[in-house]
């Protein structure tokens, strides 16, 4: 497994305001994903962070609103821009080390937009 | 095609008792069977998987039963404990040309369990 870490842990922005959250892994993995989760509600995929290419969005998620970032392979930022109450949610990072292997989550950005 | 159904929406146990939650899928393709355990303000934790070439895995006081021809699987908590009060997620993914794809997660269950 890997130790993720997430930048802020919590947040509360006004609305039209953007945040950056930063994800840090303690070792090389192979791929980096962002997850939402919505209160009460289960994780949905917003994209696969690429390292040195653009990320890969799901349906419903697109670039303008959730840029990402992969400089390297322990470390990745997802924007959220133009926020909305709407908005208001957990963001996590999720890894995994090897193309084969399973998902390891980090501890989620908690986001309050206002 | 890519939903994974899973219930019950929440459940209450007495400590001592079996938890048993369960999910279904469509998509045959699915090849990997991970639940994940998630605290209040934590990010989702591993607790188990499996993959469809065998029906059952044990690890402790969890068991994941898994029957492919009837696209289900399960996970049973024995001897449930107030700790493993928790919400549990069931998830699926399948394998592209050597990587693991995207999980598809169930909608999560919410375990109380009773002291």
């Amino acid at each position: 497994s890997a130790v993720i870490s997430q930048k802020p842990s919590r947040d509360i922005c006004q609305r039209g305001t953007s945040l950056t959250i930063q994800c840090q892994v303690d070792s090389q993995v192979t791929m980096m994903f962002w997850y939402r989760q919505q209160p009460g509600q289960s994780l949905t995929l917003i994209a696969t962070a690429n390292q040195g290419s653009e990320a890969t969005y799901e349906s419903g998620f697109v670039i303008d609103k959730f840029p990402i970032s992969r400089p390297n392979l322990t470390f990745s930022t997802l924007t959220v821009s133009n926020m909305s109450p709407e908005d208001s949610s957990i963001y996590l990072c999720s890894v995994a080390v090897a193309f084969a292997d399973t998902q390891y989550f980090g501890p989620g950005t908690r986001l309050t937009v206002l | 095609q890519q939903q994974v159904k899973q219930s019950p929406q929440s459940l209450i146990v007495q400590k001592g008792g079996i938890s048993i939650i369960n999910c279904a899928y469509e998509n045959t393709a699915f090849d990997y069977f991970p639940w994940y355990q998630q605290f209040p303000g934590k990010g989702p934790a591993l607790l188990i998987a499996i993959r469809p070439d065998v029906s059952e895995k044990k690890e402790g006081r969890f068991t994941i039963s898994f029957n492919k021809s009837a696209k289900q699987f399960s996970l049973h908590i024995m001897d449930s404990q107030p700790g493993d009060s928790a919400t549990y997620f069931c998830a699926a993914s399948m394998n592209y040309g050597g990587s693991q794809g995207n999980l598809i997660f169930g909608k999560g269950t919410k375990l109380s369990v009773k002291p």
